[in-house]
Parts: C-alpha cells; structure tokens; sequence
C-alpha cells in the first residue's frame, strides 16, 4: 500500500524567510513517481513537479527547490525568499509504477506567507 | 490551452436531495478523474475514466455515487440520495494520454457541495 505523510500541518513565515515543506513516502515499488501540487485559495490544484525514483538529482526552479533523498524515502520542497502569493495548500503525492496511474495524496501543508 | 472546466462552483442541497457535478476536460486528455476532497484533507480518488470507460471506481460509494463519461470527453457525477458526510469540494482532473503513472494531472477549480 502507498503512503504519503506531510506531518506539517500549517506554517506560518514572514515574507523573505525560506520554507520547507517536508514528504515522507511509503511504497514496495522500485519504480515511482512523486508530485508536488499547490492549491490556492481559489481552489484549483496547480501542478508543480515530478520526479521519477531514479532521478535523485535535485532541481531547482526560480525560488522553488526540491530535494529527492531515496534513502530516508523524502521529497522535500523548499520556498526560497517566500512571498505572498506563495500561500497555498501544498499537496505531495506518489504514483504508482505500472499500467494506469493511481495516485495518493498528502494531507498537505498549509503555507501562509506574512507580509 | 483552455483548462479543466467543472460546473456549478457551488452547491447547497438539504439532505437526501439528489445533485450532479459536471466537468469538461482539456482537449485531447483520454484519461479523467474525478476527487472528493474533505476539508483538510487531501483529495481522494472516487473513479478514473479512460476514454469512456472505468479503469477504478474502488473508492466510489456506489450505492449512492454514480459517473458516467458518454463518448469519452465530458463527465457528469452524481450522488443521490446526498448524506451530510458528502459534504467536500468535488475535484474533476484530467491527464494526457492514457493516464500513465508519470502523467500530471490538471485540475478544474472543483465543486463545493455543502449538505445541509
């Protein structure tokens, strides 16, 4: 069975402080797929990145930086020099390997930036 | 591209009353989802449709749930009779191609059901 746990429920930085989100997953497939979505207020999940189980490189995108560790099963996000707009609900989520997706969210983090 | 559209934004309904969630996917997208998401929960899977047929429906309480998906591109689905539990935002997401496992999903703004 697959599992995803974001043990922050809400977090609260002021405006130009870096923040982390954390993920730890749980799957038995070699091969997998992990996600991070943002939900706004408004409602809508927004897709932000994939990553397969064997890319361990780490990314980064703007202000957004992701770090993929296999050995302690994390995909942890990082906001670097936060700003308002990045207040959200952030989901992560793990797919599955084989024929169609089946995919299990987090219960997400609630990520409030103060001006 | 024109995104995921869902109708209506929002529902209010007594309970036992019956109500219907309508989504639209991206154009092209054969693969369809549709989610229950609780308040300050993650979303979870109800039923997945490739094209227009049902790839899982595990999760869906089919006693009172229903999707159909009539020639593979909108979606309509239904709960009847509603239970105050059903209470969420109903969330239609779609995915390119045949909804492989590395395919993110894109997502309407969702449906807020209240059950009063």
């Amino acid at each position: 069975a697959q599992k995803v746990t974001q043990a922050q429920t809400e977090i609260s930085v002021v405006e130009k402080e870096d923040v982390t989100l954390d993920c730890v997953y749980e799957t038995r497939d070699t091969t997998y797929y992990l996600f991070w979505y943002k939900q706004p207020p408004s409602g809508e999940l927004v897709f932000l990145i994939r990553r397969n189980s064997f890319d361990e490189q780490n990314e980064i995108s703007g202000r957004y930086s992701w770090n993929f560790q296999k050995s302690t099963s994390s995909f942890n996000f990082t906001i670097t020099a936060s700003q308002v707009v990045d207040s959200a609900v952030y989901f992560c989520a793990l797919s599955n390997s084989g024929g169609y997706q089946k995919v299990t969210f987090g219960t997400g983090t609630k990520l409030q930036v103060i001006p | 591209e024109a995104g995921v559209a869902q109708s209506p934004r929002y529902k209010i309904i007594e309970k036992r009353q019956s109500v219907a969630f309508w989504c639209n996917p991206i154009s092209g997208h054969a693969t369809l989802y549709w989610y229950q998401q609780i308040l300050g929960q993650g979303p979870k899977l109800l039923i997945q449709f490739q094209n227009n047929g049902v790839v899982d429906d595990s999760q869906l309480p089919k006693d009172r749930f229903s999707a159909e998906r009539l020639k593979g591109v909108d979606s309509t689905l239904k709960i009847q009779p509603a239970k105050l539990e059903d209470s969420a935002v109903y969330l239609c997401a779609s995915s390119y191609g045949q909804g492989g496992p590395n395919q993110p999903q894109h997502f309407g703004d969702g449906t807020r059901l209240s059950i009063l």
